[in-house]
């Protein structure tokens, strides 16, 4: 069974500090990695999706890279702003069979103005 | 095309009752996934289509829960006699195959 852990739980740095977001999954059998970020209340907003045969993926400010051999991925946030603020979750969905989603419990983001 | 759509956005229901939740997903998405996420956690996988058929379902999924994909298009989730545990929001997503899922914003259920 696919576990997926994201350290640390909450996070806290002062705006414009670049910033990194640890994800760990147990079952290296995977098809993809994807990003998301959930403000309040609302649904998931994709960032970044890395297929398994990828090693990183780029959108603007924010660089996600995979290692699945090792079973980690990393979120990499630049120049971070008060707007990033929210709780960003990784899933990872695994290969072969049925396919489903695994979430982590995600990292609580705050950006201090 | 503007997205996973859900209805409604927030249900308040008496225990005991039943609700039934919609999710409409990209038009050209054949597959569909339904989670659920309680507070402080991350979303937990429920139930998955692919066109019309249903895949794979959760344990987390009792009798008391149904979902259906009638014409492999959108998509209902039922929950029967409802219990207070059963508070949580409903998230649907949907994918073209393996590739990218887009998740709609979810309909928050609360039982009381």
């Amino acid at each position: 069974k696919q576990e997926v852990t994201q350290i640390p739980a909450a996070l806290s740095v002062p705006e414009g500090e670049n910033l990194v977001l640890n994800c760990s999954f147990t079952d290296s059998a995977i098809y993809n990695l994807q990003w998301f970020r959930q403000d309040p209340g609302k649904g998931l907003t994709s960032l970044l999706l890395i297929q398994s045969s990828q090693r990183e993926q780029t959108s603007g400010r924010l660089n996600a890279s995979l290692d699945k051999s090792s079973g980690r991925s990393t979120l990499y946030i630049a120049a971070s702003q008060p707007g990033d603020s929210a709780t960003y979750l990784c899933a990872v969905r695994g290969s072969g069979g049925y396919q489903k989603v695994t979430f982590g419990t995600g990292t609580k983001l705050q950006v201090i103005p | 095309d503007t997205g996973v759509s859900q209805n409604p956005r927030h249900k308040i229901t008496k225990r005991g009752q039943n609700v039934t939740f919609r999710c409409d997903p990209i038009s050209e998405h054949n597959r569909l996934y339904w989670y659920r996420q309680t507070l402080g956690q991350g979303p937990e996988f429920l139930t998955y289509f692919q066109n019309e058929a249903q895949l794979e379902k959760s344990r987390l999924l009792s009798d008391r829960f149904s979902a259906e994909r009638p014409k492999g298009s959108f998509s209902t989730l039922e929950i029967q006699r409802t219990e207070q545990g059963d508070s949580a929001m409903y998230l649907c997503a949907s994918s073209f195959g393996e590739g990218e899922a887009f998740f709609g914003q979810g309909t928050r259920l609360t039982v009381v």
